[in-house]
């Protein structure tokens, strides 16, 4: 079985620019959560979504936005991009509706805003 | 919202001793609680979890323990190998069950 696929894995875009990032979850996992991982701030939940439905989103301003679609595929895009979006994005994907599960991680998208 | 705290962010051990890895959190109504491990380079993978109706679990070197009124939780590896050698995050679940709050990660080294 795949494990969570995320493209592109490396970016490089300049201020002010936007980014899609994209995240292919485990065959039959109907739950995706992006997160932002960065040396100073660690991991930060970014938003979850389920069956379609954001079900939680983390504080962040409105620039970060997100989808999934009906194959539970989902997408990440961050607009107006800013020195300080510059970090690794971890998408994961959950069997479960509800947390107690494994949560499986992707390789993450790592972006550099210059 | 939930705040997670994690202690040390650093843990330096010689092989074959143990490493304990402390965290708290902030909101009583939280009920899973799972423990990843970053290698450098890869994705966070889950080593071990426990839910709020349970007071300790083990999984080989590996056990977690969990004080639900002390609202703490702690990862426990015993006869550390370099391998072993990665950052472990803490985290719990809000209690809607569709987020985690990590912890600020421990950079653990075991020295052969």
């Amino acid at each position: 079985k795949a494990g969570v696929t995320q493209t592109p894995r490396y970016l490089i875009k300049t201020r002010g620019q936007q980014v899609t990032l994209s995240c292919s979850p485990i065959s039959g996992h109907r739950s995706v959560s992006w997160y932002q991982q960065t040396p100073g701030q660690g991991l930060q939940f970014l938003f979850e979504y389920f069956s379609e439905t954001q079900r939680n989103k983390g504080n962040f301003p409105g620039r970060f936005s997100g989808r999934q679609f009906s194959n539970s595929r989902s997408e990440m895009n961050v607009s107006t991009l800013e020195l300080g979006d510059s970090a690794l994005y971890l998408c994961a994907s959950s069997l479960n509706k509800f947390l107690g599960g494994e949560l499986f991680f992707g390789e993450g998208s790592r972006l550099t805003v210059l | 919202g939930e705040n997670v705290e994690q202690h040390p962010s650093t843990l330096s051990v010689q092989e074959g001793d143990s490493a304990v890895i402390k965290c708290t959190y902030s909101d009583s109504a939280s009920n899973y609680f799972p423990w990843y491990k970053q290698e450098l380079g890869k994705r966070p993978q889950l080593i071990i979890d426990i839910r709020s109706n349970v007071g300790e679990k083990k999984d080989q070197r590996i056990a977690v323990t969990l004080n639900k009124t002390a609202k703490h939780f702690s990862l426990h590896i015993t006869e550390t190998q370099p391998e072993d050698s990665a950052v472990y995050f803490c985290a719990a679940s809000n209690p809607a069950g569709n987020m985690l709050t990590f912890g600020g990660g421990t950079r653990l080294m075991v020295k052969p």
